[in-house]
């Protein structure tokens, strides 16, 4: 078991450029999860994968952000032309179905947009 | 839906004294709570969780909290911290059928000698 893992660790990127985050779950989890933290706040749930399906994308922020998970295996998270305010920590976490929906995170992606 | 109110934004605290920081949560249904500490510049690990069953649940580095059902509590424990229990602490909150967590703002222990 090596855990979540994500990449890149750090992003920076000029506004309106687009980026992708890539999430590794563990191995055996089935459900995929992407949170949003901001400075000074807990995660915000922006979207959660079954496998291959997207069961709930209505927490994205805004139709600029896009999440794959193609095979069910590792995800993605795309944010298109991005602004200053999308600056912030993208966490990953995965569990697996009957677990009590107990999910274990990855050390996150902080994306700063200049 | 559910939510959580972390009560105490910052905790100072001197070494081997003891720290309580207090999570309160709504909900129209049954939950799982989970307590997760966070350290600079990485992501959450998992400190504990109720699910079920002894409404008492512990961690193996002398953290507990206490599910209280009437009072819609999660408080979290530790009678003696240490230098390295600084971080910040996240009270987190799922329905039993749901499958995202709504997490507090946290609260950040600082821990002094």
């Amino acid at each position: 078991d090596t855990g979540v893992s994500q990449d890149p660790r750090h992003k920076i990127t000029k506004r309106g450029q687009n980026v992708t985050f890539r999430c590794d779950p563990i191995s055996e989890h089935n459900r995929l999860y992407w949170y949003r933290q901001t400075l000074g706040q807990g995660p915000e749930f922006l979207t959660y994968f079954q496998n291959e399906a997207q069961l709930e994308k209505s927490r994205l922020l805004s139709d600029r952000f896009s999440a794959e998970r193609p095979k069910g295996s590792f995800s993605t998270l795309e944010i298109q032309r991005t602004e200053q305010g999308d600056s912030a920590m993208y966490l990953c976490a995965s569990s697996s179905s009957g677990s009590g929906n107990i999910q274990y995170f990855g050390a996150g992606t902080r994306l700063s947009v200049l | 839906a559910q939510s959580v109110t972390q009560l105490d934004s910052q905790v100072p605290v001197f070494e081997e004294a003891p720290v309580e920081l207090r999570c309160n949560y709504s909900s129209s249904v049954s939950v799982y709570l989970f307590w997760y500490v966070q350290y600079p510049n990485q992501g959450l690990q998992l400190l504990l969780k109720y699910l079920s069953g002894s409404t008492l649940v512990e961690s193996i580095n002398g953290f507990e909290a206490e599910f209280n059902k009437s009072q819609t509590s999660f408080h979290l424990r530790k009678p003696s911290v240490h230098i390295s229990d600084t971080a910040e602490y996240f009270c987190a909150v799922s329905g039993t059928n749901d499958y995202k967590l709504s997490f507090g703002a946290g609260t950040t222990v600082t821990v002094r000698a």
